[in-house]
C-alpha cells in the first residue's frame, strides 16, 4: 500500500504571498490531519478533515485553512505569509475506525523570506 | 499541554543496550497514547500505541508503559541498534470528539553509538 504523499516537498515563498500544499492519504483512509512542525513549538495540530468536513481545528489564525475532496485528498492554504510560518507541514491520514492511529507523509518544507 | 521544541532531551546509548524514553502527558482525560519515531528529513513513523485502560503493551523490541496516576508514559527499546537513532515523540489523543487531534510531546533525541 502506498504511503501518504505530499507535494511539493520544498517551497520558498515571500512574505505576503499565499501558498497551497497538497496531501494524498493512504488508499482507503478518509481522515486527514495537518500539523505544523517548528524547532520552537514542536509539532502542533492545525486541523482535521473527514469526508470533506472539518471536524477538528487547532489554535491557528484564520490565515490557515484547508479542505478535503471527495477522493479524500486534502489541501491546506496559508494566506498572507509571515516569516514565522516557515516550518515543516505534515499531513497524516487514518482510517475511520482508528482516527488516532495516524500515518504521516514526508512533509512540505516551507520557507518564507 | 503544548509541545515546546527548544532544547530537546537527549539519550545516548551503546548498541545492544536497552533504551528507555520518558514522556509526561498533560491531559488526564486522554484515552490513547502513541509513540512516533522521526528520522531526519522524514515524517513521524508510528511505533506503538496504548489505550488508557492498559498499563503495558509490547511490540517487536518495544514496550510501552503507562502510569495514569502520575501521567507518565515510557517507551522501552530492547537491544537498541544504530538504526534506532532518531527523535522520539509521544502523543496523546482524548478520544471521543477529538478524533484525529493528537497533542505531541517535545520529543527526545536518541543517539545509538556502534
Amino acid at each position: 500500500k502506498a504511503g501518504v504523499t505530499q507535494t511539493p516537498r520544498y517551497l520558498i515563498k515571500t512574505r505576503g504571498q499565499q501558498v497551497t500544499l497538497s496531501c494524498s492519504p493512504i488508499s482507503g483512509h478518509r481522515s486527514v490531519s495537518w500539523y505544523q512542525q517548528t524547532p520552537g513549538q514542536g509539532l502542533q495540530f492545525l486541523f482535521e478533515y473527514f469526508s470533506e468536513t472539518q471536524r477538528n481545528k487547532g489554535n491557528f489564525p484564520g490565515r490557515f485553512s484547508g479542505r478535503q475532496f471527495s477522493n479524500s485528498r486534502s489541501e491546506m492554504n496559508v494566506s498572507t505569509l509571515e516569516l514565522g510560518d516557515s516550518a515543516l507541514y505534515l499531513c497524516a491520514s487514518s482510517s475511520w475506525t482508528s482516527a488516532y492511529e495516524q500515518y504521516f507523509g514526508p512533509g512540505t518544507r516551507l520557507t518564507v523570506t | 499541554g503544548e509541545s515546546v521544541g527548544l532544547h530537546l532531551p537527549t539519550l545516548s546509548v551503546q548498541e545492544g543496550d536497552n533504551s528507555i524514553i520518558n514522556c509526561a502527558y498533560s491531559n488526564s482525560a486522554s484515552d490513547y497514547f502513541i509513540w512516533y519515531k522521526q528520522e531526519s528529513g522524514k515524517g513521524p513513523q508510528f511505533i506503538i500505541d496504548i489505550r488508557s485502560n492498559m498499563d503495558k503493551r509490547q511490540g517487536q523490541r518495544v514496550t510501552v508503559l503507562l502510569n495514569k496516576t502520575v501521567k507518565h508514559l515510557s517507551l522501552q527499546i530492547a537491544a537498541t541498534q544504530p538504526g534506532d537513532s532518531a527523535v522520539y515523540f509521544c502523543a496523546e489523543n482524548a478520544g471521543g470528539t477529538s478524533y484525529g487531534k493528537l497533542t505531541f510531546g517535545q520529543g527526545t533525541i536518541l543517539t545509538v553509538h556502534p
